[in-house]
């Protein structure tokens, strides 16, 4: 069965410093893995997939995710954090026959000028 | 293009009562899945349409939650009755039949409180 987690409900940075999100998953078969990210009233947009190929990816806004088999990690990255992304993150891993998305709880992201 | 719409943005409905959450994929996209979010939990799915078909509706969590696709184009998810443990965000994501394109794309979500 797939699941995914994400061991953090809160993370603060301070901007300008790095910032890691953190998302481990559990899947039979090939691991289909996405970040999304939630602003305030708004949908889920999507940030960044691994399919194959690269361990780091790179997606939209500066964010990058590496993809760690042995650790069955996919953390969310960035080198330098901005005040403008705050808001909640969410590591989903997609079946791999159905389609579906098994979600992460999201991890909010907070940080400060 | 046009977003992932849903519709009403919230609902505020007593227990007992009816309620229909509405869905406009993206134009021509041929997959689109309902997922709903409970307070603080995960975002969990709910049922996933190809084109006016149920593909999958495995996480639908009982009798009480119907699922139509009419002409394959929008969607509407109807409660009836509602219950307390039915609050939450809905969303509603479509795809395009692409094994090329793995992603979901999202609409803003409904927000339904049942009191």
């Amino acid at each position: 069965a797939q699941s995914v987690a994400q061991p953090e409900d809160q993370v603060n940075v301070a901007e300008g410093n790095p910032l890691t999100v953190k998302c481990t998953y559990s899947v039979s078969g090939n691991p289909y893995l996405f970040w999304y990210v939630q602003y305030p009233n708004r949908g889920l947009q999507f940030l960044l997939k691994y399919i194959t190929g690269d361990n780091l990816v790179k997606g939209s806004y500066g964010f990058e995710a590496e993809f760690n088999k042995s650790q069955t990690s996919f953390h969310l990255k960035k080198p330098s954090a901005l005040v403008s992304d705050s808001a909640l993150y969410f590591c989903a891993v997609r079946d791999s026959t159905l389609g579906r998305l098994y979600f992460g709880r999201g991890t909010q992201l907070t940080v400060w000028p | 293009e046009a977003g992932v719409t849903q519709f009403p943005s919230h609902s505020v409905i007593e227990k007992g009562q009816t309620v229909t959450l509405r869905c406009d994929p993206i134009s021509g996209h041929d997959n689109l899945y309902w997922y709903r979010r409970v307070m603080g939990k995960e975002i969990k799915f709910l049922l996933h349409f190809v084109k006016e078909s149920k593909q999958d509706e495995s996480g639908m969590p009982n009798n009480r939650f119907l699922a139509e696709r009419t002409g394959g184009t929008y969607s509407t998810l109807k409660v009836q009755p509602a219950e307390l443990e039915d609050s939450g965000v809905y969303f509603c994501a479509s795809s395009p039949n692409n094994r090329a394109t793995y992603e979901q794309y999202f609409g803003p979500g409904t927000r339904l409180t049942v009191t």
